[in-house]
């Protein structure tokens, strides 16, 4: 088990560039999550997928960002014509589906960074 | 719809002192509780986890019992050390929720050697 991967760990770009995360999530589980997360503040949710499928979005998710998970294993996570605003720490994480006891394990997360 | 409180910070205390962060929430059915923790320029690591009422979740020193009939999962260690450094997080997952972990706002923990 070599737990949830993210890459890269840190970005900068530009405003108005576009980004692409990736996450390798941990091989058994079929659930894989992202959040966004400012400093000081919790996890806020944006997508999961259960296998390939993406199951849910937040309300409060741009249509500049979008993620896929195309075999069911990894996932990226893509931001459209960035904004100072998008700057954050994007977390992944992953879980066996089945009922609200199973665990999430998360990454070490991407730091993006809107110069 | 549901939701978790945990006490503001940040806490401050010295090494080997008792510690007690409180976390209450709001859910209906029967929500499974969580405690994260994350280090400085970390992800979050799961602490431990309670999935039912009365079930006492623990790890790495760190207690936290599920109690129904006051809505807490307060988390408690009986002697911090500098390590245990960090935000903690409370968060709950209910099939209300779609089984989405839904998170307090966090506490900071300062230890003083």
């Amino acid at each position: 088990d070599t737990g949830v991967s993210q890459d890269p760990r840190h970005k900068i770009t530009k405003r108005g560039q576009n980004v692409t995360f990736r996450c390798d999530p941990i091989s058994e589980h079929n659930r894989l999550y992202w959040y966004r997360q400012t400093l000081g503040q919790g996890p806020e949710f944006l997508t999961y997928f259960q296998n390939e499928a993406q199951l849910e979005k937040s309300r409060l998710l741009s249509d500049r960002f979008s993620a896929e998970r195309p075999k069911g294993s990894f996932s990226t996570l893509e931001i459209q014509r960035t904004e100072q605003g998008d700057s954050a720490m994007y977390l992944c994480a992953s879980s066996f589906s089945g009922g609200n006891n199973q665990p999430q394990h998360f990454g070490d997360g991407t730091r993006l960074s809107i110069l | 719809g549901d939701s978790v409180t945990q006490m503001e910070g940040p806490v401050t205390l010295s090494e080997e002192a008792f510690l007690t962060i409180n976390c209450t929430y709001t859910a209906t059915g029967y929500p499974s509780l969580f405690w994260y923790v994350q280090y400085p320029g970390e992800g979050l690591q799961l602490l431990l986890k309670a999935t039912k009422a009365d079930d006492k979740g623990s790890n790495k020193g760190f207690e936290a019992t599920y109690r129904k009939e006051t809505t807490s999962f307060h988390l408690e260690k009986g002697s911090v050390q500098v390590s245990d450094s960090a935000v903690y997080f409370c968060a709950l997952a209910s099939m209300d929720s779609n089984y989405q972990l839904i998170w307090g706002a966090g506490t900071k923990l300062i230890i003083k050697p």
